[in-house]
C-alpha cells in the first residue's frame, strides 16, 4: 500500500492564482481530512469528509474548497490564492465513523508559498 | 469546542534522562488520543494511539497514559538518546474532528 499520497510536495503561487493541492489513499478509508501548519499556531482543520459525496468545514475553511467524488481522493482547491495561505498542508485519513476506528495516517505534506 | 494544551513547550535534557510529556484536553468525549513525532522539515509520524477504553500504550521505550476523565495524558520516554529530538504533537479524536496541540520541542544532548 502506498498509504496517504500527497502531490505537489513544493508550489509556488502569485496571488489570485488557483489551484489544487492532491490527496489520495489506498487503504479503503472512509475518513478524510485537510489540515494547515503555521509556525506559532500548530495544526489547523481546514475541511474533513466522512464518505464519498460528504465534505464539512473544519476550523479555517474561508478560501478552501473540496469534494469527495471517490473514496481515494479528496483534493483541496485554493480559489484565489493569498499569501495568508503560505503555509505546509496536511492530508489524512482514517477508516472512522462508523467503524469506531479513528487513527490517522498522514500525507508528507505540501509546502505552499504565495507571493 | 475542543482544545489541547501542551505542556512544556519546549524541554532540553541530557542524553540518559527518562522525561515526560504533558497534553491535557477540555472535552473528554474522545474516541482516542495519539502521539506523533515531527522532525524540522518533515511529516508526522505517529508514535501510539490509545483509544478511549484504554489507559495505557508501549512502544519500545516510549509509555503513552490517558486519563479521560481527567482530560490528561502523558508521553513517558525513558533513556533518551540524541535522536529522540524532534517535536511532539497530540491529538485528540472527538466528534468528528482531531484536535491538536501545539507540540512540545525537545531536544536530548549528547
Amino acid at each position: 500500500n502506498a498509504g496517504v499520497t500527497q502531490t505537489p510536495k513544493f508550489q509556488v503561487l502569485k496571488t489570485g492564482q488557483s489551484m489544487t493541492l492532491q490527496c489520495a489513499q489506498d487503504m479503503n478509508h472512509e475518513y478524510m481530512s485537510w489540515y494547515r501548519q503555521d509556525p506559532g499556531m500548530g495544526l489547523r482543520l481546514i475541511h474533513y469528509s466522512v464518505g464519498a459525496g460528504i465534505t464539512d468545514q473544519g476550523e479555517v475553511p474561508n478560501g478552501y474548497n473540496v469534494s469527495r467524488s471517490t473514496t481515494e481522493d479528496f483534493p483541496l482547491r485554493l480559489l484565489s490564492a493569498a499569501p495568508s495561505q503560505t503555509s505546509v498542508y496536511f492530508c489524512a485519513s482514517s477508516y472512522g465513523p462508523g467503524t469506531g476506528i479513528h487513527e490517522q495516517y498522514f500525507g508528507p505534506g505540501t509546502r505552499l508559498t504565495v507571493t | 469546542k475542543q482544545e489541547v494544551t501542551q505542556i512544556p513547550a519546549a524541554l532540553s535534557v541530557p542524553e540518559g534522562e527518562n522525561l515526560v510529556l504533558n497534553c491535557s484536553f477540555t472535552d473528554s468525549a474522545i474516541y482516542n488520543l495519539q502521539w506523533f513525532r515531527q522532525d524540522p522539515g518533515k511529516g508526522l509520524t505517529s508514535l501510539l494511539l490509545i483509544q478511549s477504553s484504554q489507559r495505557e500504550q508501549t512502544s519500545g521505550r516510549l509509555n503513552a497514559s490517558l486519563d479521560k476523565s481527567s482530560g490528561r495524558s502523558t508521553l513517558y520516554i525513558a533513556a533518551s538518546q540524541p535522536g529522540d529530538s524532534a517535536t511532539y504533537l497530540c491529538a485528540v479524536f472527538s466528534g468528528s474532528r482531531l484536535t491538536f496541540g501545539e507540540g512540545t520541542q525537545l531536544t536530548v544532548n549528547p
